[in-house]
């Protein structure tokens, strides 16, 4: 079945620094998704790319969808001990099914 | 603001009883979708539904099974609950049939015991 794998599982940064995670699937997907999720809360739903090569920036923000629409990226600039939460990607192919990455934890050392 | 509800929010039940989690929408979405979330697995779809009385099975259905009476509610069932059920359970919505993102809900936290 269709794979997204995430990497890195894990990331700890002094505040300041900067944070990027990684989405990779084994098909070409219709669209991503990226979700953030607070210790103790749930999913949160953050942007979607559609086309191929696009990039989106919510304030520090950046995802990226690659050229084949297999891979997409988010990258956080600067960051706060506000980022800290896992984040998802989820991709989607031709149907109604989201398959989500195993996530990326992000903690900041203030 | 966009709101999905499940019915509990910490659940304790014995190993053999039939659990019954409950999630309402109050945004008139098509879809509607539960999965589990695990330590080091990520979240996993359970089932999901595009329409009233109409369901799907997901990545991992054994041992649940589920009910959409009506648009804005959608039961996840497990018939003889296991241990191995213990777990965070997420519902989520979506519109229609096009590309939106979801809107989860807070989450049950079942402990099967």
């Amino acid at each position: 079945g269709q794979q997204v794998m995430q990497i890195p599982q894990y990331q700890h940064v002094q505040e300041g620094e900067d944070f990027t995670t990684y989405c990779n699937s084994s098909t070409t997907l219709s669209n991503i998704q990226w979700y953030k999720q607070r210790p103790g809360g749930h999913p949160v739903f953050l942007i979607q790319l559609v086309k191929s090569g696009e990039v989106k920036k919510q304030k520090r923000l950046t995802f990226q969808f690659g050229e084949a629409k297999k891979n997409s990226s988010l990258h956080i600039t600067a960051t706060q001990t506000t980022d800290v939460g896992t984040y998802f990607c989820a991709g989607r192919r031709s149907n109604y099914k989201l398959t989500f990455g195993k996530g990326t934890l992000l903690t900041v050392n203030p | 603001d966009v709101k999905v509800t499940q019915s509990s929010r910490y659940l304790v039940k014995r190993t053999g009883e039939k659990v019954f989690l409950e999630c309402v929408q109050d945004m008139d979405h098509e879809n509607m979708f539960w999965y589990r979330q695990d330590p080091g697995l990520g979240l996993r779809l359970i089932y999901f539904s595009y329409d009233v009385k109409m369901k799907e099975k997901g990545d991992i259905p054994e041992g649940y099974s589920v009910s959409r009476e009506k648009k804005e509610r959608f039961s996840l069932i497990l018939e003889s609950a296991s241990t191995n059920q213990t777990s965070m359970y997420l519902c989520a919505s979506s519109r229609g049939q096009g590309d939106y993102g979801y809107t989860f809900g807070s989450g049950t936290r079942l402990t099967v015991v």
